[in-house]
């Protein structure tokens, strides 16, 4: 079985660009969730979405969107770069987004913004 | 203050030792505690899950939860070369959905 697929790995962007980010999931997984990982913060949860609803959602500015399409394919997007948004971007799936299920980690895009 | 407290290291230990890594928590209603482990240039991996407070052993990994000190640990016996990465504490409430608290990683080097 394919594991969580994140494109594109790296990127480079500018302040006041925006971005969009692609994660497709394992099959039949129907939660994915978003997370910015930085060395001094870690990993910080965006958002999740199951059944193509958003159902969770973090502390990070509008700027940062996301949707789910019906195959449970996810997107990501930046609006208005920052410089403080270059991070490591990961998406997890999960069957049923329980809290007791396994997180399946994508490799993640690195972001860069200049 | 953050949810999830981790020391970042970075350690280091000749191959074969006992590692200790730790992470403190402030909210208690946390109830599955997870440690993911993460290759550089790769997402994290689930290690160990824990549901409450307890121990669980699994090969060379012990995890530990001790709910009243808000307090989790993992421990690698006969530590090898291959477990140099950054362990990452996770934990999160039982609620629908699943919104994980990570800590920040600490990073380890198993010396040959």
């Amino acid at each position: 079985k394919a594991g969580v697929t994140q494109t594109p790995r790296y990127l480079i962007k500018t302040r006041g660009q925006q971005v969009t980010l692609s994660c497709s999931p394992i099959s039949g997984h129907r939660s994915v969730s978003w997370y910015q990982q930085t060395p001094g913060q870690g990993l910080q949860f965006l958002f999740e979405y199951f059944s193509e609803t958003q159902r969770n959602k973090g502390n990070f500015p509008g700027r940062f969107s996301g949707r789910q399409f019906s195959n449970s394919r996810s997107e990501m997007n930046v609006s208005t770069l920052e410089l403080g948004d270059s991070a490591l971007y990961l998406c997890a799936s999960s069957l049923a987004g329980m809290a007791n299920e396994k997180l399946f980690f994508g490799s993640g895009t690195q972001l860069s913004v200049l | 203050q953050k949810e999830v407290e981790q020391d970042p290291g970075p350690l280091s230990v000749p191959e074969g030792a006992i590692v200790s890594l730790n992470c403190t928590y402030s909210n208690s209603a946390f109830q599955y505690f997870m440690w993911y482990r993460q290759y550089s240039r790769k997402g994290p991996e689930l290690l160990m899950y824990t549901y409450s407070s307890g121990n669980k052993e699994d090969g060379r990994f012990t995890a530990q939860v001790d709910k009243s000190s808000k307090y989790i640990s993992l421990f690698i016996r006969d530590s090898q070369p291959s477990d140099s990465a950054t362990y990452l504490c996770a934990m999160s409430v039982m609620v629908g959905g699943n919104q994980f608290y990570f800590g920040t990683g600490t990073s380890l080097t198993v010396i040959p």
